[in-house]
């Protein structure tokens, strides 16, 4: 495709339960980030990854919160036993390398855990 | 975690005036940038500044890069109803490879037709 996608979209989870949210980045990115949102927030950096070496992860907010790139392509983030402060939307950018060049973001997944 | 400053939170003017948008760190940055994000969507960059004093354009927006390199501001020009959106600055920090953003809490434009 030509930007960056998301999936889920959207996603309700009950207290406690794994999620998984997938992205793909653009073809031929070398830089993939992905960026937590509350509601009526900026959004705040998580992880980064070059390639598949996952370079930053000072970020996550806990160890429920783990991410992956195994072939430096797609990157799933996944969050397990989810709580309720976790809803936000998640953000995932790519860019064609770690340096000064356009992050171009996807639309985002909205996850919300009643 | 650290959000850069901008204020007030929302902003309402009259299709085509100008409106000017400032955002404030205590940190330095190296790269500013502005983002406008429309409903539903991920932020889609505007501008972006790489030198302190730079003043870049992009059509009828401006947008200058602080010399202390701790604040920018965004100016955009006679306003038309689709620049409706929430707008974010976000600086950017080179840590060797890894160039992640600080936003602002961003800004909620409205513009009345």
């Amino acid at each position: 495709g030509a930007g960056v996608s998301q999936s889920p979209r959207y996603k309700v989870a009950k207290r406690g339960q794994d999620v998984a949210l997938r992205c793909d980045p653009i073809s031929g990115h070398v830089s993939l980030f992905w960026y937590q949102q509350a509601l009526g927030q900026g959004p705040e950096f998580l992880t980064y990854f070059q390639n598949e070496a996952q370079l930053d992860k000072s970020g996550l907010p806990s160890d429920r919160f783990f991410a992956e790139r195994p072939e430096g392509s797609v990157s799933t983030l996944k969050i397990q036993r989810t709580q309720q402060e976790d809803s936000a939307v998640y953000l995932c950018a790519s860019s064609t390398l770690g340096g000064v060049e356009t992050q171009y973001f996807g639309p985002g997944t909205r996850l919300l855990v009643l | 975690g650290q959000q850069l400053n901008q204020s007030p939170q929302s902003m309402f003017i009259q299709e085509g005036e100008d409106v000017s948008m400032n955002c404030t760190s205590s940190s330095i940055f190296n790269t500013w940038l502005w983002y406008k994000q429309d409903p539903g969507e991920g932020p889609v960059l505007l501008i972006a500044l790489y030198k302190a004093g730079e003043l870049t354009s992009n059509g009828r927006l401006t947008a200058q890069f602080g010399i202390t390199r701790k604040d920018s501001f965004l100016n955009i020009s006679a306003s038309i109803p689709s620049d409706v959106g929430i707008y974010f600055c976000a600086g950017r920090t080179l840590t060797g490879a890894n160039s992640k953003l600080t936003f602002g809490k961003g800004i909620t434009l409205s513009v009345r037709p």
